[in-house]
């Protein structure tokens, strides 16, 4: 059974805390994504990788920056929270011969007060 | 860029209703995927389908069934004779052809409740 785990269904920060975020997959898939789910504004990508190492900007990077270290591990990384970082953050995995063949994790609600 | 409007943002059915949720895109892109998720209260998006945009043929699959017409930009997902497991959000996306990173673009989602 394909999985991709999130380490937090839901987590409480303060202002100006650093925060992370972390999603595993067992699939050894090459694509890792991260999302932010807003109501009225639906899945937005923050950032997404494709290799060991490598990243690429989604549609709204600012404010955060991510990690992958190890194939199977996508950090989300908030380096100073704010209150408009409050969401639902959804990781997500998909293999590279197949990009759209993704795969979601069952999400982090983040509460930034 | 690329666009993807899903303009119920609530449907509100009782049981064994057909309900149709409506989903248009934008993209200068020729060829293109269009994709259905749900996502249950559990919260995982389940994928239900993928269309390439030079396959305009309708489908269907049990009691879903999807109508994608290119010159209206519209990509329609009916369910026939809901049921109160059908209640979830609903997302419409849009994903260009011959990237390898699997970049989507999704529509801001539809909550449909189905009552008893």
């Amino acid at each position: 059974d394909v999985k991709v785990t999130q380490s937090s269904r839901y987590l409480v920060k303060r202002t100006g805390e650093k925060v992370f975020l972390e999603c595993v997959q067992d699939m050894d898939h090459e694509n890792m994504f991260w999302y932010r789910q807003d109501p009225g504004l639906g899945l937005r990508l923050i950032y997404f990788s494709y290799d060991v190492k490598m990243k690429e900007k989604g549609d709204i990077p600012e404010g955060y920056s991510v990690s992958r270290e190890k194939k199977e591990r996508f950090s989300l990384i908030l380096e100073s929270a704010s209150t408009n970082q409050t969401s639902m953050y959804l990781c997500a995995s998909s293999p590279r011969r197949s990009p759209y063949e993704q795969y979601f994790g069952p999400g982090t609600r983040l509460t930034v007060t | 860029a690329q666009k993807v409007t899903q303009a119920q943002t609530e449907i509100s059915v009782v049981e064994k209703e057909d309900v149709t949720l409506d989903c248009v895109y934008e993209t200068r892109d020729t060829t293109y995927y269009l994709f259905w998720y749900k996502q249950p209260p559990s919260g995982e998006l389940v994928f239900l389908i993928r269309r390439n945009s030079f396959d305009e043929q309708n489908e269907i699959s049990g009691r879903y069934s999807w109508n994608f017409q290119k010159s209206t930009s519209s990509f329609n997902f009916t369910i026939t004779a809901s049921q109160v497991v059908d209640s979830a959000v609903y997302f419409c996306a849009l994903g260009l052809w011959g990237t390898s990173y699997g970049k989507l673009t999704f529509g801001q989602g539809t909550i449909l409740t189905v009552h008893p």
